[in-house]
């Protein structure tokens, strides 16, 4: 069964160090997204991102983070300048269309920012 | 008022039970709703979308009742692999999931 991957699982950054997060959607899906998950609180959505462009993305989704699908297969999450407040899980999901479509979702990389 | 409310239990309940989940959102516009379950530091899995219709899969069945903006989880015959977090969550169409803060199941033998 496909799945979306993401690498790496676990990531410890220092302060104002910058973090890639990478992701592999499923292949014949088109529309991509980051969540993210603070320990103990909801799943919050930060970007979507469709025919290599940002479609929509939340008041988390500041300056310092970008969004990349740098060849055919990877996403990729960027944060520029990390925070101690940025530690969480990061979630990558993949869909094949947007609304009623389901949203897969990848194992996740835990973030701690030290 | 949050978008997703969902009673945050802990549900304790003797494996073959029967249990309920309740959820309510608040923005009339949702169109697509969903449960999803989520284990201890896990991605969350996609357990069934919601009909106006109600469906069922097995186990479980799930109403949606959009007068009320309602949505429910019914979970029958409970296995202790059912024990984990599980997830109400809409979308108003083109945009993406709003989550629920999640109701947490521990199925005990």
């Amino acid at each position: 069964e496909p799945e979306v991957t993401q690498t790496p699982s676990h990531q410890v950054t220092q302060m104002g160090q910058e973090v890639i997060l990478r992701c592999v959607p499923i292949s014949n899906h088109l529309y991509f997204y980051w969540y993210r998950q603070i320990l103990g609180q909801k799943v919050e959505f930060l970007v979507s991102f469709y025919n290599n462009e940002i479609s929509e993305k939340s008041e988390i989704f500041d300056d310092q983070f970008s969004v990349e699908r740098p060849d055919g297969s990877n996403f990729t999450l960027k944060i520029r300048s990390t925070k101690l407040e940025d530690s969480a899980m990061y979630f990558c999901a993949s869909s094949e269309g947007v609304g009623g479509y389901e949203q897969y979702f990848g194992p996740g990389t835990r973030l701690t920012v030290t | 008022r949050k978008e997703v409310e969902q009673d945050p239990g802990p549900f304790n309940v003797p494996e073959g039970a029967t249990v309920a989940f309740n959820c309510t959102y608040s923005n009339s516009a949702s169109q697509s709703f969903f449960w999803y379950r989520q284990d201890c530091r896990k991605e969350p899995k996609l357990l069934m979308s919601v009909y106006s219709s109600g469906n069922e899969d097995g186990r479980f069945t799930a109403q949606l009742n959009r007068a009320s903006q309602y949505i429910s989880l019914l979970i029958r015959d409970s296995k202790l692999s059912d024990s984990a977090t599980y997830l109400c969550v809409v979308n108003r169409g083109n945009t993406p999931l709003v989550f629920g803060k999640g109701t947490r199941l521990s199925v005990i033998a």
